[in-house]
């Protein structure tokens, strides 16, 4: 089974201080995803990144930073928190099926960040 | 500007019952289509999914049809137990990313 771990479930930070969130897979993806849910906007892409020390920006990359130094660990980095990043966040790897073509996504339980 | 559309937030299903929840997509270069489940404090868990190649595909009590003209897919649930109340998200790929929905968030009364 994948197995995606996000070190955190909860996170209780203030505004101005820089976050940390930890993402670690153990299948040998190539594709890693950080995302953010919110009640009525459904998951919403932050970054991504398809190799070691590679990063793609997705739909709302602003307030984030990401590294990649390992392929198994993908961390996501709010420099300066605010309050509307609070938010659960949840971290995704991926392998592209080359018989299918298809891919398919594995999530990580997910981190509850309250900002205050 | 949201790509993938699901437009009921909630549905509640009788206990064996089918439930049907809906999803709508704008962008036709999506080729791909995937179910997932949530529950409360866990991360999505993907379901079934289905290429644009096909029209339908089932796993068990789950199936999800695919109309291409309509640009529309359904997921059918049949029959609904409790336990598949949680929240359901749609997403389409074009390849290079995955668009999700905003959420359909089903119970299933005993």
């Amino acid at each position: 089974d994948v197995k995606v771990t996000q070190s955190s479930r909860y996170l209780v930070k203030r505004t101005g201080e820089k976050v940390f969130l930890e993402c670690v897979q153990d299948m040998d993806h190539e594709n890693m995803f950080w995302y953010r849910q919110d009640p009525g906007l459904g998951l919403r892409l932050i970054y991504f990144s398809y190799d070691v020390k590679m990063k793609e920006k997705g739909d709302i990359p602003e307030g984030y930073s990401v590294s990649r130094e390992k392929k198994e660990r993908f961390s996501l980095i709010l420099e300066s928190a605010s309050t509307n990043q609070t938010s659960m966040y949840l971290c995704a790897s991926s392998l592209l099926d080359s018989g299918t073509g298809t891919e398919k996504l594995f999530f990580g339980s997910g981190t509850q960040l309250s900002v205050l | 500007d949201q790509q993938v559309k699901q437009n009921s937030p909630s549905l509640s299903v009788q206990e064996g019952r089918i439930s049907i929840l809906n999803c709508d997509y704008t962008n036709s270069m999506f080729d791909y289509f995937l179910w997932y489940k949530k529950y409360p404090a866990e991360g999505p868990t993907f379901l079934i999914s289905i290429s644009s190649i096909k029209d339908k595909n089932e796993d068990g009590r789950f199936t999800v049809f695919l109309n291409k003209s309509a640009k529309h897919l359904s997921l059918h649930i049949v029959p609904s137990q409790p336990g598949d109340s949680a929240v359901y998200f749609c997403a389409a790929s074009d390849g290079n990313q995955f668009y999700f929905g905003t959420g359909t968030s089903l119970t299933v009364i005993p």
